[in-house]
């Protein structure tokens, strides 16, 4: 069964305190890897697509990574307005999105 | 503006009086899907549709319907609304999924059922 698990939950951290999320997957035959950013009360919104092992993307504070087994969101000297909920997720044969449960990032001032 | 709107917003009902929560996106996207949001599991898919009047279940589609009559809207209806279908729902757009995986979502409508 394709599966994709989040880690951290929950992440605090300082303003300028730069950090990682981390995503796992199992999927056969990866179609993408996407990250979306959900801000509490809206809905999920996209952020990047990776496609292959080594590809990376950037915006702003943001860079995702993708390896065969994995996924990473750094960011770089956050603000507060990074705070979110961060969400990846696979592209399941093509007709939906296969969500992991999260990391609720909270950056302090 | 692009977008998907939802309505309504916010809904409370009580136990088996149905209800439709309204779809509709202004993109021209072929491809729109339903998920709800649960506290410790996540975003799970309810129904998708690839194009009007193409509509399949995905991972949770008990007690739901859906339908696809022109390519803006897509409404979910539940017949018989029970508690364990309180949850904050989400539409979804897309020109082209497989390609992409760039889902447009709306504000989400969120619904108690007592």
């Amino acid at each position: 069964e394709d599966q994709v698990t989040q880690s951290p939950e929950a992440l605090r951290l300082q303003e300028g305190e730069s950090s990682s999320l981390n995503c796992s997957y199992t999927v056969s035959g990866l179609r993408g890897l996407f990250w979306y950013r959900q801000d509490p009360g809206k809905g999920p919104e996209f952020l990047f697509t990776l496609y292959s092992a080594g590809e990376e993307k950037e915006k702003e504070r943001l860079k995702a990574t993708l390896t065969k087994k994995e996924s990473f969101l750094h960011i770089t000297a956050p603000k507060p307005e990074d705070s979110a909920t961060y969400l990846c997720a696979t592209n399941q044969a093509g007709t939906a999105l296969i969500f992991g449960k999260g990391t609720t990032l909270s950056v302090s001032s | 503006e692009a977008q998907v709107t939802q309505n309504p917003r916010y809904l409370i009902t009580v136990t088996g009086k149905k209800l439709t929560v309204t779809c509709s996106q202004n993109m021209n996207h072929e491809y729109m899907s339903w998920y709800r949001q649960d506290p410790g599991l996540g975003l799970r898919q309810i129904y998708y549709s690839m194009n009007v009047e193409v509509t399949d279940k995905g991972d949770v589609p008990e007690g739901y319907k859906v339908s696809r009559k022109e390519k803006r809207n897509f409404p979910l209806i539940l017949e018989s609304p029970s508690p364990n279908q309180t949850s904050l729902y989400f539409c979804a757009s897309s020109l082209g999924l497989p390609n992409t995986g760039e889902l447009f979502f709306g504000e989400g409508s969120r619904l108690t059922v007592l």
